[in-house]
């Protein structure tokens, strides 16, 4: 049972460079959720996804794309990276009303973009 | 804009004393809200939930939470070197799924 698994732990983009992020959850989790963290910000919300099927914008969505492939994984995707997007990105898993949402967290990508 | 405040800290205490750390929210409406720890370069995680005004208690971590003054805080008894982490208040939208996160507060716990 591996919980969240994120791919890859790390990456260095040069500007204007498109990447995806990988996201997997084992745990049956309907939603799921891509944050961004920098420093003093604390995490802020790029997009979810609530169901498989659908997908919502969060607090910091430009810039960002997301696909929920299936119930298991959800990607996200930078389609011409900048500077500003150099981050840490977590993504996240929950089961809404069970322990009143309690979000698991993979380990994280470490993001530059020179 | 909904938002979830935190002292950033650093609050440094003394090995076995109690740590308090607070958080206060702007969503009056919110009815859900957690406390998660993270350590340097680490994901966070859950430490407890809490939903009802008053007290939860779960080992060393109890979670207070006063609705009508919109205050949440997490005290832990006899704090170890261990737990020196960055503490995030985290509030649930009462709006959608989302979840709104403070900015955390780092805590120095020295033996």
């Amino acid at each position: 049972n591996a919980g969240v698994t994120q791919t890859p732990k790390f990456q260095v983009l040069k500007t204007g460079q498109s990447m995806t992020l990988q996201c997997a959850q084992d745990m049956n989790h309907n939603s799921m959720y891509w944050y961004r963290q920098d420093p003093g910000m604390g995490l802020r919300l790029i997009y979810y996804s609530a169901s498989e099927g659908t997908t919502d914008k969060g607090e910091v969505p430009n810039g960002y794309n997301v696909s929920r492939l299936n119930k298991r994984e959800f990607s996200l995707r930078l389609e011409s990276a900048a500077p500003s997007q150099t981050s840490v990105y977590f993504c996240a898993s929950s089961e809404p009303g069970h322990n009143t949402d309690t979000q698991y967290f993979g380990p994280g990508t470490r993001l530059t973009v020179l | 804009q909904k938002e979830v405040e935190q002292n950033s800290g650093p609050l440094s205490v003394p090995e076995g004393a109690i740590a308090s750390l607070n958080c206060t929210y702007s969503d009056r409406g919110s009815q859900s809200f957690f406390w998660y720890r993270q350590y340097s370069g680490k994901s966070p995680e859950l430490i407890m939930f809490i939903y009802s005004n008053g007290d939860k208690e779960d080992g060393r971590f109890t979670a207070q939470l006063n609705k009508a003054s919109q205050y949440v805080s997490l005290l832990i008894r006899d704090s170890q070197p261990s737990d020196s982490a960055t503490y995030l208040c985290a509030v649930r939208d009462t709006g959608g799924f989302k979840t709104i996160f403070g900015a955390g507060t780092r805590l120095f716990v020295k033996a």
